[in-house]
């Protein structure tokens, strides 16, 4: 277990809607990402936040945005959702004083129709 | 441009028949490589970090080691519960980011 929680486990979109993905990290875990993967691929680096900032971001267009809060948690939306969104969406955290390594939770699996 | 290739793309193994899996890259200053275990539909679980050329690092059946240019995970006589995607990734310098291979997949077979 890795601390690492997202909801929901699934979601069915239609094309052009929006939706906000919910990752909650670990207590003391101040960093986290988030992640694409598409089915039979890595995962893709989408964006990272530090402190409630972004400060890293991956060859995703604007309308992949993200929150994070000070409690550990975090969202990401996509604005007008389009056909090739349909993937597993990871969040990721870590602690900023700890290893670089980073620790995923489950995934929220998104299908887009 | 940071570069992860993971070979094979898929490995079917008798159960206690030990391979190893390969993972090759190209990163300016790698910053560590990293393996983790994916199994279908779920979130990637963290198994090692190596951070210089001659490093090991052991768990259970698994033990990874890492060169200049490549790294291997190498795995002693799997078991079915061994089966699972393995994916490997980098870290560069100034990155915040993970770079990841697209993974083995790995079938233990009773």
């Amino acid at each position: 277990e890795t601390g690492v929680t997202q909801s929901p486990t699934h979601l069915i979109k239609t094309r052009g809607q929006q939706v906000t993905l919910r990752c909650s990290s670990q207590s003391g875990h101040n960093t986290v990402s988030w992640y694409q993967q598409a089915l039979g691929q890595g995962p893709q680096f989408i964006f990272q936040y530090y402190r409630e900032e972004e400060n890293g971001r991956g060859n995703f267009p604007p309308r992949f945005s993200g929150l994070q809060f000070p409690n550990y948690s975090s969202e990401l939306n996509v604005n007008a959702l389009e056909l090739d969104d349909s993937a597993l969406y990871l969040c990721a955290s870590r602690h900023s004083a700890g290893g670089s390594e980073q620790y995923f939770g489950p995934g929220t699996r998104l299908t887009v129709t | 441009e940071d570069q992860v290739t993971q070979s094979p793309e898929a490995l079917r193994l008798q159960e206690g028949e030990s391979s190893s899996l390969n993972c090759s890259y190209t990163v300016s200053g790698l910053r560590g490589l990293f393996w983790y275990r994916q199994d279908p539909g779920k979130g990637p679980e963290f198994l090692f970090t190596l951070y210089s050329a001659g490093e090991e690092k052991e768990k259970e059946r698994l033990k990874a080691t890492l060169t200049k240019k490549e790294s291997f995970l190498h795995i002693t006589a799997p078991k079915p519960e061994d089966s699972a995607t393995y994916l490997c990734a980098v870290k560069s310098p100034g990155a915040n980011n993970l770079f990841f291979g697209t993974g083995t997949r790995l079938t233990v077979i009773p």
